[in-house]
């Protein structure tokens, strides 16, 4: 079954809106989430670090203010997209690392967000 | 050169064929390697890791060259089921990498 849990699975959502995207580890604690997207046609692209009690780790070209990463506990991951435009629009998925090593991941089902 | 570079395909196949995938990486200093699968629309899931002594589960095959920085995934017997995207991921130091995935289609 499925380890990690993503919500909602699918959003639209008005140009200059919020979103929050809610990524969960459902029977294991994680320090370290991962945020990717993946435009179509594209491989899936590292956003950012989510870790637990400190600040998310973004990664180049990513902006923080407005792809917004909380990690509330340690079995939930949020990710806001504040202020959004239509080129936001993207499907966006979370990794935990899993319980055996650090470099697999457990990936969640992802999030289709579509602006309009 | 890309950091990490996959054919795209698609590689239209029979069934029973076999098939064979690389996927180069730029980085000598990477330490980690893997397969992913992914079906349209869904999110990947792993396939299975990369040593360089290889590593073999059931008709998949997937071995490690580090001195020509390459992995390869090969697919005995292919079913119709094995059609995806197969993606490889490169993980360094502090950097992981998705190659943009070779699509297979597994015809009757």
């Amino acid at each position: 079954g499925a380890v990690v849990s993503q919500h909602p699975s699918r959003v639209i959502c008005k140009s200059g809106t919020s979103v929050k995207i809610e990524c969960r580890s459902l029977d294991f604690q994680a320090t370290t989430m991962f945020w990717y997207r993946q435009f179509p046609k594209q491989s899936l692209m590292l956003m950012a670090t989510s870790n637990e009690g400190s600040k998310a780790t973004y990664e180049q070209g990513v902006e923080k203010d407005k792809f917004l990463i909380n990690h509330a506990s340690l079995t939930l991951s949020t990710l806001t997209v504040t202020s959004a435009h239509p080129e936001d629009s993207s499907f966006y998925i979370c990794s935990a690392p899993t319980r055996t090593s650090s470099y697999e991941q457990y990936f969640g089902p992802g999030t289709r967000l579509t602006v309009t | 050169r890309k950091e990490v570079e996959q054919d795209p395909g698609p590689f239209n196949v029979p069934e029973g064929a076999t098939v064979a995938f690389n996927c180069t990486y730029s980085n000598s200093a990477s330490q980690s390697f893997f397969w992913y699968r992914q079906d349209c629309r869904k999110e990947p899931k792993l396939l299975m890791s990369v040593y360089s002594s290889g590593n073999e589960d059931g008709r998949f095959t997937a071995q490690l060259n580090r001195a020509s920085q390459y992995i390869s995934l090969l697919i005995r017997d292919s079913k119709l089921s094995d059609s995806a995207t197969y993606l490889c991921v490169v993980i360094g130091y502090s950097t992981l990498t998705f190659g943009k995935g070779t699509m297979l289609l597994v015809s009757p």
